[in-house]
């Protein structure tokens, strides 16, 4: 059975940082891309980017909202992946979900997300 | 950059057939993915690759694309099919986009 579960959330002060983990099991971890979504209290989903496996040399891709203040990184050793956030704002408050990644990109897993919220 | 457009709510009554619609520029060369997402729990893939079923999801379920429209068509609503509903590709220059949902309430 796969699982995806994440971790790390919590409340941050605005301009902090954070890191978010999620641990994976049920496949082989490292076959795949692993992507973060996200979807703040009562809106929709946004993708928050993505890291790929080592076939395709663990390159990233961010959407624009977070370009420069967020990285993704993996330990295939663990079967994890990582979302480091920085320079937080409120617009970041929202639920972060870990997803397996599926050629032609869609998510046939996901976790049950961690609310991170950034709040003075 | 890519932007994918959902009505934001639909009505169905029980029985009928429900349809989703979510546009953008030529959408329809690119691959598509629904997800359905009840109130307070995680997204769930009910179609990827414009039309097909993962193990698990209805029957009931299915979708198209075509005319930078893709649609997701549930027949014989049921009342557990309320949800929000969202669409999915992937674009080269953006990365992967969400449209911004469509609330389906079956009365």
């Amino acid at each position: 059975e796969v699982q995806l579960e994440e971790s790390g959330g919590g409340l941050v002060q605005p301009g902090g940082s954070l890191r978010l983990s999620c641990a994976a099991s049920g496949f082989t971890f490292s076959d795949h891309y692993m992507d973060w979504v996200r979807q703040a209290p009562g809106k929709g989903l946004k993708w928050v980017g993505r890291i790929r496996n080592q076939v395709d040399r663990y390159t990233t891709d961010y959407a624009a909202a977070v370009e420069g203040r967020f990285t993704i990184s993996r330990d295939d050793s663990r079967n994890s992946v990582y979302l480091q956030m920085a320079n937080l704002n409120a617009e970041d408050t929202a639920v972060y979900f870990c997803v397996r990644t599926d050629r032609g990109s869609y998510y046939p897993f996901w976790g049950q997300g961690t609310l991170v919220t950034v709040s003075s | 950059s890519f932007q994918l457009t959902q009505p934001p709510s639909v009505s169905v009554s029980p029985g009928q057939t429900a349809t989703i619609s979510c546009s953008g520029d030529k959408l329809d060369y690119k691959y598509s993915s629904w997800y359905q997402q009840r109130p307070g729990q995680s997204p769930v893939l009910v179609i990827y690759q414009d039309m097909k079923r993962p193990s698990g999801i209805p029957e009931r379920f299915s979708g198209s694309n075509s005319d930078n429209t893709a649609t997701l068509t549930i027949s014989g609503t049921q009342a557990m099919d309320e949800a929000d509903y969202y669409c999915q590709a992937w674009d080269d220059s953006t990365g992967v986009v969400f449209g911004g949902g469509t609330k389906l309430t079956v009365l």
